[in-house]
């Protein structure tokens, strides 16, 4: 069965202060890591997909990595706006391509 | 490039009653999957369509339903509603691709059972 562990659960930082997210998976084989945020209310937004161990993706403050039993998402230099409950889901190999997600971290960045 | 569309944004049912929930992939995406998201569980799959067809079930009771129209829009029903079913349902749809299998999410509907 495939698993999802993120930590913190939640996590406060002040504006400016870099921090990670952890993403910690089991999956039999698996097809892709995928990093989504979510605003109260709605639905996820997509970020990152992340293929292969050793890959890395970043989008603004947002740099995620990829081993082969967890990966990162580290927030640099964070700002009031990327308050959000941050998740990480994995796609396993095979013909079902159900996304398996995490608990999620809600990250909150103090001005 | 419009979104993923999901119809209606807040339902309120009472205990035993039906619903029917819907939505509208982003055009050229011919997957559509459903995931229930609530404090406790957080999100789980419900079912994945593909060219009308159900590729893949999540472990849900009978109660929860879905269908894919040849447009590749998509309903979920819910039948013989209970408090537990009072949740925030979020409907994804992707190209389904080789190399493209990412997920765009709607805004979800809010279904509370009352």
């Amino acid at each position: 069965e495939d698993q999802v562990t993120q930590s913190p659960e939640a996590l406060r930082l002040q504006e400016g202060e870099s921090s990670s997210l952890n993403c910690s998976y089991t999956v039999s084989g698996l097809r892709g890591l995928f990093w989504y945020r979510q605003d109260p209310g709605k639905g996820p937004e997509f970020l990152f997909t992340l293929y292969s161990a050793g890959e890395e993706k970043e989008k603004e403050r947002l740099k995620a990595t990829l081993t082969k039993k967890e990966s990162f998402l580290h927030i640099t230099a964070p700002k009031p706006e990327d308050s959000a409950t941050y998740l990480c889901a994995v796609q396993a190999e095979g013909s079902a391509r159900q996304l398996t997600f995490g608990s999620g971290t809600q990250l909150t960045v103090l001005p | 490039k419009a979104g993923v569309t999901q119809t209606p944004r807040y339902l309120i049912k009472t205990r035993g009653q039906q619903v029917t929930l819907s939505c509208s992939p982003i055009s050229g995406h011919r997957s559509v999957s459903w995931y229930q998201q609530t404090p406790g569980q957080g999100l789980q799959f419900l079912f994945e369509y593909f060219s009308e067809t159900q590729r893949n079930k999540g472990n849900f009771p009978g109660r929860f339903s879905g269908r894919q129209f040849s447009n590749s829009r998509s309903e979920m029903n819910v039948s013989t509603l209970e408090l537990g079913d009072s949740a925030l349902y979020l409907c994804a749809s992707s190209l389904a691709v080789r190399g493209n299998y990412g997920y765009t999410f709607g805004s979800g509907t809010r279904l509370t059972v009352v």
